[in-house]
């Protein structure tokens, strides 16, 4: 029984590179939201989507960063010339539906870092 | 703005030690509430949940929780902490319906043989 997965675990890249962030949801589930934590700091939520749908993607930085999660395959993480402030650990979370009265179920995560 | 605070940043426990995490809120609407742990290289797992009901929550691994909505409160607590427990823990609320997770800044236990 599978759980969230997420690749890279670890994903090192220079200043002006693309970094691309896996998710695979659990499976049944169709809904999966994306959040970053921030050294010494709290995961914060970016996006929520389901499949071929962003529903709300107000937390996202508004450059450099954008997310899709396909018919088929994994939800992608994408951002665009890092930064060193990209660097934090990216956490991939899925429910069954809308996790208004579901838990979240999360990844591993993926630690970005930037040199 | 909403927002949920961990005071204890840092706790270090020897073994058979007691445990109390604090967590506080600030939203006065209808909450459903969490308690995460990582441990070390690992996912994130709910230890506990409240959505409604009986305001003393039991989760696993001896884990349990208490809302006190007049503090906005839900504090974690365990009697005897294992070495095994050393992971940071997170506390999350859900406020009214939404979807989204606000979580705390964690709390890394470190417990001692």
């Amino acid at each position: 029984n599978a759980g969230v997965m997420q690749n890279p675990r670890h994903l090192v890249r220079r200043r002006g590179q693309e970094a691309r962030l896996r998710c695979s949801p659990m499976k049944g589930h169709s809904h999966v939201y994306w959040y970053r934590q921030l050294p010494e700091e709290g995961l914060k939520f970016m996006v929520y989507l389901q499949k071929e749908n962003i529903i709300d993607e107000s937390g996202m930085p508004k450059e450099r960063f954008s997310a899709e999660f396909p018919k088929e395959g994994p939800s992608i993480l994408r951002i665009q010339q890092v930064v060193r402030g990209d660097s934090a650990a990216y956490f991939c979370a899925s429910s069954p539906r809308r996790a208004t009265t579901y838990e979240q179920y999360f990844g591993p995560g993926t630690r970005l870092t930037v040199t | 703005a909403q927002s949920v605070s961990q005071h204890n940043h840092h706790v270090i426990l020897s073994e058979a030690a007691s445990l109390e995490l604090g967590c506080n809120y600030s939203y006065g609407g209808t909450v459903n509430l969490f308690w995460y742990v990582q441990y070390p290289g690992q996912h994130l797992q709910l230890l506990l949940k409240y959505f409604s009901g009986d305001p003393l929550v039991k989760g696993i691994k001896g884990f349990e929780a208490e809302f006190i909505k007049s503090k906005f409160s839900f504090n974690l607590r365990k009697p005897s902490v294992q070495w095994s427990d050393t992971a940071e823990y997170f506390c999350a609320v859900r406020m009214d319906s939404s979807y989204k997770l606000i979580f705390g800044s964690g709390t890394r236990l470190l417990v001692r043989p």
